[in-house]
This record gives C-alpha cells, sequence and structure tokens, in this order.
C-alpha cells in the first residue's frame, strides 16, 4: 500500500526561484493537506482542500499555492522562493473530515539558499 | 488562543515506562491524537482518544484523558530503544465547520540502555 506519496524527497533551491511539490493518495480521501514543519514549532497548516477542486489557506498560506485538479493530487506550489521557506513539507490526507485521522507522506526536505 | 502544549525533551532508560504530557485548550474537542515521528520520516498515526473515554488501552500504550484538566498522557510501557522519536500530541478543533487539527510541538524521547 502505497499510502500517501511525496516527490520529491529532497531539493535545493536559490532565492528567488519556483518549483512545485506533489502529493499522491491511492486512499480514496476527500481532505488533503500541506504542513511545514521548523524546529520547536510543530506542524504549522499551509494550505487544505476539502475536495477536488477545492483549496483553502491554513495559517501561514503566504507564498505558497496549491491546486486539487484530481482528487488524489494536492501540489504545493513555491512562487519565488525565499530562505524563510526552508522547511520540511508534509503533506497528508483524512477520508472525509479534518477530525478523521490524518495520514502523512514522508516528508520532503528543501532548502533554499 | 489554540495551543497545544507538550514538554519538548523525555529521557527514558529502556525497560522503564515513559509518560508523554500534553495540554489543550478546546474543551470542545472530539478527538485527540498521539502521533510518532521517526527520524527521516513522516508522522505515524499511534492512537487516539474520543473525548468521551478517559482511558484507552492498546499493547504497551495507555492514553489518559483529564478532560476537567484539558490533560492527555501517552503512557508507553517497557520501553523500547525502537521508541526514540518525536512525539506529536494533537486535538481535532470542532469551533471550525471542518474540524482543524491542532498539533502541539512535539516531545522528544531519547531511550538510553
Amino acid at each position: 500500500n502505497a499510502g500517501v506519496t511525496q516527490t520529491p524527497k529532497f531539493r535545493v533551491l536559490k532565492t528567488g526561484q519556483s518549483m512545485t511539490l506533489l502529493c499522491a493518495q491511492d486512499m480514496n480521501h476527500e481532505y488533503m493537506y500541506w504542513y511545514r514543519q521548523d524546529p520547536g514549532m510543530g506542524l504549522r497548516l499551509i494550505h487544505y482542500s476539502v475536495g477536488e477542486g477545492t483549496t483553502a489557506k491554513g495559517e501561514v498560506p503566504d507564498g505558497y499555492n496549491v491546486s486539487r485538479l484530481k482528487k488524489q493530487n494536492f501540489l504545493l506550489g513555491l512562487e519565488s522562493a525565499a530562505p524563510s521557506q526552508t522547511s520540511v513539507y508534509f503533506c497528508a490526507s483524512s477520508l472525509d473530515r479534518a477530525s478523521q485521522p490524518q495520514h502523512f507522506g514522508d516528508g520532503t526536505r528543501l532548502s533554499i539558499l | 488562543g489554540e495551543d497545544v502544549e507538550q514538554s519538548l525533551f523525555l529521557s527514558v532508560r529502556e525497560g522503564d515506562s515513559s509518560v508523554i504530557n500534553c495540554t489543550y485548550t478546546d474543551s470542545s474537542s472530539t478527538y485527540l491524537y498521539w502521533y510518532k515521528q521517526e527520524p527521516g520520516a513522516g508522522l505515524q498515526l499511534l492512537t487516539y482518544i474520543f473525548s468521551n473515554m478517559d482511558m484507552k488501552q492498546d499493547q504497551r500504550l495507555t492514553v489518559l484523558l483529564n478532560k476537567k484538566d484539558k490533560h492527555l498522557s501517552l503512557r508507553i510501557a517497557d520501553t523500547q530503544t525502537g521508541d526514540s522519536a518525536i512525539y506529536f500530541c494533537a486535538e481535532t478543533l470542532t469551533t471550525d465547520s471542518w474540524g482543524k487539527f491542532q498539533f502541539g510541538a512535539g516531545t522528544q524521547v531519547v531511550v538510553t540502555p
């Protein structure tokens, strides 16, 4: 069972570059989320989606965009990368409500130089 | 505000019991979760408890919930070196229609021989 798969696993960018992180889930989950994890701060929600074609802002959405064109995929874009966006990014999904258990990918480690 | 608080570090000897504590703020939370994160990996759901329960046991894991004090704990019996990880407490916030997750900052558990 693949569960939640994130690509790439690692990436180094220069300030100002753009990139897209891909999240794919094979559990037919409606809800999907993007979090960032920084030392001592736990997980902070960037954006989320409650179904195909929907997106919404989380706690820290600035500098990021998302799209959910297909139910199984949730893309996170960095339009113009900044050093403050150096972090570990996690994608998660849940069946039909955010209160349901969330299943996580293994993360993408992103460094912005 | 809506904060979930955990102590940042716990050291325990192999074979002893570990107790990880968490306090939360939303008295209307429906589910409270414990996740485990091993180095370089995503968050793995360990267990969860519904708010109308006081205790839940699952093999070596015991979850205790004190709703009056908004206190949640995770006890790991016979702690092993494989239990070394970061443990996250999370509550679901029912004030939002979609039931947002709120994570604590995580407790680093180090198991020594």
